[in-house]
């Protein structure tokens, strides 16, 4: 069965450092998501892409949050300079007819 | 927008008993909703999911119900097992917007 995939499973990461959070979503999506979940909260969107273009982002993806898909694979999240309440689970997703598929999510810690 | 609300941060069930998870959302534009599973330290993984011209839709051992007037989403699990012990949240969809409510956890006691 296709999944989403992301790596690093765990990052952990000292604050101001710039992490990159790759994902490979399922090869025939067209929308791409990365969402975050603070440790016992919601899951909360961050961005979504769509045609190699950013379609919507949260006020959480601020200047110094990037997304790129690099290839025709890859879907990655930078984080220029993280902080301390950068700290969370960040999962990946993808659809292609309003269904989401999750990633297993790469957890950071920011120290 | 949409703000997406769950009604008990933890439930507690016998196992065989039938489990009822409730979720309230706001915007009424909101046309598809989907219930996820998350099990500690992995992704949201989808159970069921309901679009607004329906008001019930049953998958083996889960029912999710709509009540498109009061804005209310449930889903009820049958016979739970321990197995079904994670945190369940919905998610209102429109404009191929996902919101997420915070989620209910299942304890199933055996």
């Amino acid at each position: 069965e296709p999944e989403v995939t992301q790596t690093p499973s765990h990052q952990v990461t000292q604050m101001g450092q710039e992490v990159i959070l790759r994902c490979v979503p399922i090869s025939n999506h067209l929308y791409f998501y990365w969402y975050r979940q603070i440790l016992g909260q919601k899951v909360e969107f961050l961005v979504s892409f769509y045609n190699n273009e950013i379609s919507e982002k949260s006020e959480i993806f601020d200047d110094q949050f990037s997304v790129e898909r690099p290839d025709g694979s890859n879907f990655t999240l930078k984080i220029r300079s993280t902080k301390l309440e950068d700290s969370a689970m960040y999962f990946c997703a993808s659809s292609v007819d309003g269904e989401l598929f999750f990633g297993e999510g790469s957890r950071l810690t920011v120290l | 927008g949409e703000s997406v609300g769950l009604h008990l941060p933890t439930l507690s069930v016998q196992e065989g008993d039938n489990s009822i998870i409730n979720c309230a959302y706001s915007n009424s534009a909101s046309d598809y909703f989907i219930w996820y599973k998350q099990e500690s330290g992995k992704g949201p993984q989808f159970i069921i999911d309901i679009r607004s011209n329906m008001d019930k839709r049953q998958g083996q051992r889960v029912t999710v119900l709509l009540n498109k007037t009061v804005k209310h989403l449930s889903l009820q699990i049958a016979a739970t097992q321990p197995g079904d012990s994670a945190v369940y949240f919905c998610a209102a969809i429109n404009f191929n917007k996902f919101y997420f409510g915070s989620g209910t956890k299942l304890n199933v006691k055996p």
